[in-house]
């Protein structure tokens, strides 16, 4: 099925490891998305990509890092891991940085700091 | 700075009801804006996007409404089932070009 794919689905790390999420999509999308999801806050966009080439930070880039490897993947680093990171990571990808027909997310992966 | 509000936060309904949920946003210059649904443990289904050319969308039981000049979209669903129950997100593009999420409404439709 065409989408947005993440992997692994789900990651307990000691505090101070690291670890990559990765993204890919089907769908010849432009743009892609990093966001994490906490109880009461909503999503957070973490960092993105406008188009291939380029990356830019969202509103709470810090301790992480990206890397948008081609057009269809865009992984998510974490140096070195804190329990505040302890979420839920949702990718998405839209046809365009505008989003004029919106955003496609992936089923997430579930990350446990400890 | 954008905001987006999502009240309520959590809401129970008999099944067969119609309801709707209503998104309120502070920066009336919107690209477009978004409804979702995510089940527990899940990631986002999109249901509806609407322009912000356009008045509503319409998808199945499902209508989205946008009042730009008020900063307000609702979502009604009509007929609610059991299946319903998950929670809603609306999402708003404005200025930045980046999805500015509410914190969602929990939907319960009980049987």
């Amino acid at each position: 099925n065409a989408g947005v794919t993440q992997t692994p689905k789900f990651q307990v790390l000691k505090t101070g490891q690291s670890m990559t999420l990765q993204c890919a999509q089907d769908m010849n999308h432009n743009s892609m998305y990093w966001y994490r999801q906490d109880p009461g806050m909503g999503l957070r966009l973490i960092y993105y990509s406008a188009s291939e080439g380029t990356t830019d930070k969202g509103e709470v880039p810090n301790g992480y890092n990206v890397s948008r490897l081609n057009k269809r993947e865009f992984s998510l680093r974490l140096e070195s891991a804190a329990p505040s990171q302890t979420s839920v990571y949702f990718c998405a990808s839209s046809e365009t940085w505008t989003g004029g027909y919106g955003y496609t997310f992936g089923s997430g992966t579930r990350l446990t700091v400890v | 700075k954008q905001e987006v509000t999502q009240i309520p936060a959590a809401l129970s309904v008999p099944e067969g009801e119609n309801l709707v949920l209503n998104c309120s946003f502070t920066d009336s210059a919107i690209y477009n804006l978004q409804w979702f649904r995510q089940d527990p443990g899940k990631g986002l289904t999109s249901l509806l996007l609407i322009q912000s050319s356009q008045r509503e969308q319409t998808s199945g039981r499902l209508n989205a409404s946008l009042d730009k000049s008020s900063g307000r979209s609702t979502l009604y669903i009509a007929a609610s089932q059991p299946g319903d129950s998950a929670t809603y997100l609306c999402a708003v593009k404005s200025g930045t070009y980046k999805y500015i999420f509410g914190t969602g409404t929990r939907l319960k439709v009980l049987a």
